[in-house]
């Protein structure tokens, strides 16, 4: 079984921009869990979804979005690129999100870096 | 609010040696808990995890935490560390839905020949 995959690997984009990340999860599961990783600030969660809908967020600005497809697949997005949201963003995929019940599997991550 | 806090941003020790990775949680319920792994370059790889089933819980490649709510710990060890242990290992504690993780900061555990 293929395990979540993340697209692109490495961005590299200029203040100011716009970025779009995709996350396929594994198949058959409906939740996609996103993270930021930075050596300042660590692992910090984004946001989840589950059947299209986002069921929880973290603590992010307003210019941290997500989507969820009927496919499952997820993308996010950071509008207005700041030099901070230089980060490894993470993208993790469970059954159905419930962290204590199931597995959250990882993917790779995605690396931008904001020039 | 769920908290994590990891002793040591940086672990060294030899191989063979017994491996010990501290984690401490803050929590008003009980908590479940979360040791994962990232090797250089990847995601992260979950080890183990603590849901009140047993409070000595064993993991993948050799791993064990225990779980002491006395204390409010969940230390993480390894009898003999091997080289492929070389990586940065994250504590963590979901939230009461069970659909969010907070990190520890994360500790670095270097394996020397």
């Amino acid at each position: 079984k293929a395990g979540v995959t993340q697209t692109p690997r490495y961005l590299i984009k200029t203040r100011g921009q716009q970025v779009t990340l995709s996350c396929s999860p594994i198949s058959g599961h409906r939740s996609v869990s996103w993270y930021q990783q930075t050596p300042g600030q660590g692992l910090q969660f984004l946001f989840e979804y589950f059947s299209e809908t986002q069921r929880n967020k973290g603590n992010f600005p307003g210019r941290f979005s997500g989507r969820q497809f009927s496919n499952s697949r997820s993308e996010m997005n950071v509008s207005t690129l700041e030099l901070g949201d230089s980060a490894l963003y993470l993208c993790a995929s469970s059954l159905s999100g419930g962290v204590s019940t199931d597995t959250q599997y990882f993917g790779p991550g995605t690396r931008l870096t904001v020039l | 609010a769920q908290s994590v806090t990891q002793l040591g941003s940086h672990v060294s020790v030899s191989e063979g040696a017994l491996v010990l990775l501290r984690c401490n949680y803050s929590s008003s319920v009980p908590p479940y808990l979360f040791w994962y792994v990232q090797y250089p370059n990847q995601g992260l790889q979950l080890l183990l995890k603590y849901t009140s089933a047993a409070t000595l819980v064993k993991g993948i490649n050799g791993f064990e935490a225990e779980f002491k709510k006395s204390e409010t710990s969940f230390h993480l060890t390894k009898p003999s560390a091997h080289m492929s242990d070389a990586a940065e290992y994250f504590c963590a504690v979901s939230n009461n839905a069970g659909n969010m993780l907070t990190f520890g900061g994360g500790t670095r555990l270097m394996v020397k020949p």
